[in-house]
């Protein structure tokens, strides 16, 4: 069945360093793709999102762009703040299964 | 516009007893789902709602939890009996249909504690 792996976590950095969190699925047909975010003591919220192969989703400084061929939606932010401390997910929808399928999350913690 | 509304935000339980939890969903979006979240895991969907019809129910555990969705808008999600497993936190989401379909809006959710 369609599912998505993303990196384990926690992820901690500094402030102002360059972030990657690694993202693949296995889908069959042609999915939509989603960064969804959830602050502390937040509900989920999307972050950025991409449709179709090679389409690049961006939001807040973050980056994701759909890799068909190596099936990856790696996310990225090339200087992060302290506010980016979130759980980010990854996630994938399928027009066949029409449901969201979510990875495991991965915490990300900023340092001043 | 106004968003998912969830009560109650948080509730503890004992072992064999029942709980429910609401959602109202955005206005005007025809799709509902409830996604359950165990700590330190990603959402699982529980069952999808399309208007007051059930779409996909395959991983809901039907012995104890049950889900309905009067004329197409508000929506209960019910536990009985409670197991300590069932610890986690309830997401409900609303999308509209066609075109957006897959943008999925979440509530601030439901936790539960069960002891």
């Amino acid at each position: 069945g369609d599912s998505v792996t993303q990196m384990e976590g926690p992820v901690t950095l500094s402030e102002e360093a360059f972030l990657t969190i690694n993202c693949t699925y296995t889908a069959t047909g042609y999915p939509s793709l989603f960064w969804y975010v959830q602050y502390p003591g937040e509900g989920l919220q999307l972050l950025l999102k991409a449709t179709k192969a090679d389409d690049k989703g961006s939001n807040k400084g973050f980056e994701a762009t759909y890799r068909k061929e190596t099936t990856s939606f790696h996310l990225e932010k090339g200087s992060v703040q302290v506010s980016d401390s979130a759980v980010y997910f990854c996630a994938l929808h399928t027009q066949g299964a029409q449901k969201l399928v979510f990875g495991q999350g991965t915490r990300l913690t900023i340092n001043p | 516009e106004a968003g998912v509304a969830q009560s109650p935000r948080y509730k503890i339980i004992e072992k064999r007893q029942s709980v429910a939890f609401w959602c109202n969903p955005i206005s005007g979006h025809a799709t509902l789902y409830w996604y359950q979240q165990i700590l330190g895991q990603g959402p699982k969907l529980l069952i999808q709602f399309q208007n007051n019809g059930v779409v996909d129910d395959s991983q809901l555990p039907k012995d104890r939890f049950s889900a309905e969705r009067l004329k197409g808008v508000d929506s209960t999600l019910k536990i009985q009996p409670a197991k300590l497993e069932d610890s986690a936190v309830y997401l409900c989401a609303s999308s509209l249909e066609g075109r957006g379909a897959n943008v999925l809006t979440f509530g601030a959710g439901s936790r539960l504690t069960v002891l």
